[in-house]
């Protein structure tokens, strides 16, 4: 079974710059996440996506970031324009059904560097 | 707010060393606790989950209990292995399938 696929790999721009990060979840995965980990700290949500539709985005700095998921499968996090504070690593997961039946697969990030 | 506290930051043990790593959080209204493991570089993997009407799940060398009513949890390693060595990351599940995170346990298992 493919796991969640990430591009790219890593990011290195400038600050007011722009960038995008590209998400394929697991075939068949309903449930879509976007996590934000800063060096030393645990991932923290940004979106949560089931199916097309936005179910969580509460922790988005939606003046800046944003993100799509067309046709229910691929996702798009945008970020315009960077700050220093956004170098991160940038993790997509998916699951199954999303809701208690719980489990996450993540792919291996995108690590962005602000400078 | 759920906060998941996890302790200690980083631990170092020597190869077949027992251990447990905690994990606490603030909010008892779960649906489930997830341990995760992360290699340098690279993504989360699931190692357990627990629902939240279960006490303890088991694999292979690995065992994790759930006190809900306590909010708490532990990871218990047996017969440690330099390939153990990881960052190892707690998470509840609540409502609306947000998952709150620890900042995790920096394990090192020396040979």
């Amino acid at each position: 079974e493919a796991g969640v696929a990430q591009s790219p790999r890593y990011k290195i721009i400038e600050k007011r710059q722009s960038v995008a990060f590209w998400c394929n979840p697991i075939s068949g995965h309903a449930t879509l996440y976007w996590y934000q980990q800063i060096l030393g700290q645990g991932p923290k949500l940004l979106i949560q996506f089931q199916n097309n539709g936005v179910v969580d985005d509460s922790q988005l700095p939606k003046d800046r970031f944003s993100a799509e998921r067309l046709k229910g499968v691929d996702s798009t996090l945008k970020i315009q324009p960077a700050k220093l504070e956004d170098s991160a690593v940038y993790l997509c997961a998916s699951s199954l059904f999303g809701g208690e039946s719980g489990k996450l697969f993540f792919g291996s990030g995108t690590q962005l560097s602000v400078l | 707010k759920q906060e998941v506290t996890q302790i200690p930051a980083a631990l170092s043990v020597p190869e077949g060393e027992n251990l447990v790593l905690n994990c606490s959080f603030t909010d008892s209204a779960i649906y489930n606790l997830q341990w995760f493991r992360q290699d340098p570089g690279k993504g989360l993997t699931s190692l357990l989950l627990i629902q939240s009407s279960q006490r303890e799940q088991t694999s292979g060398r690995l065992n994790a209990s759930l006190d809900k009513s306590s909010g708490r949890s532990t990871l218990y390693i047996a017969a440690s292995q330099p390939g153990d060595s990881a960052t190892y990351l707690c998470a509840v599940q609540t409502s609306g399938s947000r998952l709150t995170f620890g900042e995790g346990t920096q394990l090192t298992v020396n040979p």
